[in-house]
């Protein structure tokens, strides 16, 4: 019963290093998604993918890309890290994309510390 | 721009009251509302969710509420128990496929 698998659960990084986070889902979801939490900002969204084969922006994409390998697999890039990518960064699918009754699942989160 | 607000931002209650959450959002133009419960480092678990076209969900001794009309959410938990301790974050599904979080109440029950 996995479910939403991110990897890894922690990371730190040194300001201009990059890495990617690697989230999977074992549900056959069409839709999946990056969001990131920080402190009094709630959970925003980074990028997301509709369907196989498309991505998105959302509503803070700078400094990130995204690829979906496969129908399971949504990856999450920082090509250059900043203090300002310090966060905790939350990958979540649904069956399909905005439908009335469409639940998300998240997995545990990826906690990051850029220094 | 749709925003979500939850208030309070925390709420400390003792063991078997029953209590409100609730959550307000400036669209009224929304799919769906969804409540979710996330415990200290951990993800987000999906509670309830209730359609547009819905007035409540029940799941056990949760009850969640929609009022579109209003732009406004309730949930209410029956006999709470410490281990219903969690934040509370509720989310509206925008008439641009995208989900708009609040950024959640957090509860503490004491025994």
């Amino acid at each position: 019963n996995a479910g939403v698998t991110q990897t890894p659960k922690f990371q730190v990084l040194k300001t201009g290093q990059s890495m990617t986070l690697q989230c999977a889902q074992d549900m056959n979801h069409n839709s999946m998604y990056w969001y990131r939490q920080d402190p009094g900002m709630g959970l925003r969204l980074i990028y997301y993918s509709a369907s196989e084969g498309t991505t998105d922006k959302g509503e803070v994409p700078n400094g990130y890309n995204v690829s979906r390998l496969n129908k399971r697999e949504f990856s999450l890039r920082l090509e250059s890290a900043a203090p300002s990518q310090t966060s905790v960064y939350f990958c979540a699918s649904s069956e399909a994309f905005a439908g009335f009754n469409e639940k998300l699942f998240f997995g545990s989160g990826t906690q990051l510390s850029v220094l | 721009k749709q925003e979500v607000t939850q208030i309070p931002a925390a709420l400390s209650v003792p063991e078997g009251e029953n209590l409100v959450l609730n959550c307000s959002f400036t669209d009224s133009a929304i799919y769906n509302l969804q409540w979710f419960r996330q415990d200290p480092g951990k993800g987000l678990t999906s509670l309830l969710l209730i359609q547009s076209s819905q007035r409540e969900q029940t799941s056990g001794r949760l009850n969640a509420s929609l009022d579109k009309s209003s732009g406004r959410s309730t949930l209410y938990i029956a006999a709470s128990q410490p281990g219903d301790s969690a934040t509370y974050l509720c989310a509206v599904l925008s008439n641009t496929g995208k989900l708009i979080f609040g950024q959640g109440t957090t509860l503490q029950v004491k025994p």
